[in-house]
């Protein structure tokens, strides 16, 4: 079986800042490794996914991702946030074979002025 | 190319009653998945169809079912709705299955409240 652990349930920042977003996962198998983003009444949208090969893997409006195999950890990091990236992100793992996708808890990020 | 699509959006159902949601996926697409969202249990898989067959079964009671029909829309039904119920439903589609590393699209959820 495979879970999913996001240590940090709100991450507040201000514009322009730096900031990463915690995912490590726990799994037995070889897992694919995905990250998703939810803004308020809608749906899922992806953000970036590791599949094989590099490890730092990069995403949509300017997200990138690395993948640590020895501290089973995929953080998510962008540069400089705006607000508009004020959302729920959500750290997500698969296992080869399967198409369910196990989901950590969701990191609320605020972006402010 | 439409998105995932899923219908009803709103749904207000009182408990012991029955209810069902489709779910229409992107064109070409023949993998349905849906999943339930909930401040306490967060984001939790249900099922997943592909070619009209039940290939995974999350962990939930047998009242929550599903089919998936031969265009590959797919339905869920939950019988005899409990409070707990209430939930943010979602739907994602893929073009195939049984890969792991399919994209899968979300459609917009439907959000049900149970009375």
């Amino acid at each position: 079986a495979q879970s999913v652990t996001q240590l940090d349930s709100q991450v507040p920042v201000f514009e322009e800042a730096p900031v990463e977003l915690r995912c490590n996962y726990s799994s037995s198998v070889s897992v694919y490794l995905f990250w998703y983003v939810q803004y308020p009444n809608q749906g899922l949208q992806l953000l970036l996914k590791y599949l094989s090969g590099s490890t730092l893997v990069k995403g949509i409006n300017g997200f990138e991702a690395e993948f640590n195999k020895s501290q089973t950890s995929f953080h998510l990091r962008k540069p400089s946030v705006h607000i508009s990236d004020t959302a729920e992100y959500f750290c997500a793992v698969s296992a080869t074979g399967f198409q369910k996708l196990v989901f950590g808890t969701g990191t609320r990020l605020l972006v402010s002025p | 190319k439409a998105g995932v699509t899923q219908t009803p959006r709103y749904l207000i159902k009182t408990r012991g009653q029955q209810v069902t949601l489709s779910c229409s996926p992107i064109s070409g697409h023949r993998s349905v998945s849906w999943y339930q969202q909930t401040p306490g249990q967060g984001l939790q898989f249900l099922f997943e169809y592909f070619s009209e067959t039940q290939r995974n079964k999350g962990n939930f009671p047998g009242r929550f079912s599903g089919r998936q029909f031969s265009n590959s829309r797919s339905e869920m039904n939950v019988s005899t709705l409990e409070l707990g119920d209430s939930a943010l439903y979602l739907c994602a589609s893929s073009l195939t299955s049984g890969g792991g590393y399919n994209e899968q699209f979300f459609g917009p959820g439907t959000r049900l409240t149970v009375l």
